[in-house]
């Protein structure tokens, strides 16, 4: 069965910190990992992540992959209010058509 | 534009009614997806169309039917739903999957459901 699991499911820092959200699967058919941001309605698309070790960057967002330990990180630094959310890791596989595997999700509080 | 539109924001139904979900994409991607997600939990995937063709289905109950009548529109048709239907009804689009590489899912805001 395919599966993805999020770590930590829930995680409390003051405006500041430095984050790390991980994310690790077992798939077979593994295309790609993608990090998403949800906060009150759709996830929006923060990485796509196909090739290991090669860091993706967005201001104070970054991901990297593992492909030989099935997992990626997300890290956020300087945290602000504005990152509170879940963040979602999702696994691309192909099962006939394309279909995303979501993980639990970590539900990211920043206090002031 | 990464734009997924979804009509209506909200819609609450008794279990007698027949309604149904709009999305619409114009980015020119081939593949459309209904996810299901309940309160903090991840989406759930329901269907899966690939150029206009049905490619999964989740085991879905056949209260919910889909329909995709052209490359930007898919609808979710509702009937005789119960109240654990209840949810946020997310549509999704992106291109379709080439070997090797990997696509973007771009989600829509969603359809809130409540069924009375």
């Amino acid at each position: 069965e395919d599966k993805v699991v999020q770590s930590p499911l829930s995680l409390v820092v003051h405006e500041g910190d430095t984050v790390t959200l991980n994310c690790s699967y077992e798939v077979t058919n593994f295309r790609s990992l993608l990090w998403y941001k949800q906060e009150k309605k759709a996830p929006t698309f923060l990485f796509m992540l196909t090739s290991s070790g090669i860091e993706k960057k967005s201001g104070r967002l970054s991901s990297i992959l593992d492909k030989k330990e099935l997992f990626s990180i997300l890290n956020i630094t300087a945290t602000q209010t504005g990152d509170s959310a879940v963040y979602l890791c999702a696994v691309r596989i192909i099962q006939g058509a394309q279909k995303l595997v979501f993980g639990q999700g970590t539900r990211l509080t920043i206090n002031p | 534009d990464t734009e997924v539109t979804q009509t209506p924001k909200h819609l609450v139904m008794g279990m007698t009614n027949k309604k149904s979900l709009k999305c619409e994409q114009h980015m020119g991607h081939r593949a459309m997806y209904w996810y299901k997600q309940k309160a903090k939990k991840p989406p759930e995937l329901m269907f899966v169309y690939s150029y206009e063709k049905l490619s999964i289905n989740e085991s879905v109950p056949s209260r919910f039917s889909p329909e995709c009548p052209n490359s930007s529109l898919l609808n979710l048709h509702l009937h005789a739903l119960q109240p654990e239907d209840s949810a946020l009804y997310l549509c999704a689009s992106s291109q379709v999957g080439r070997t090797g590489g990997g696509d973007t899912q771009y989600f829509g805001p969603g359809t809130r459901l409540t069924v009375l």
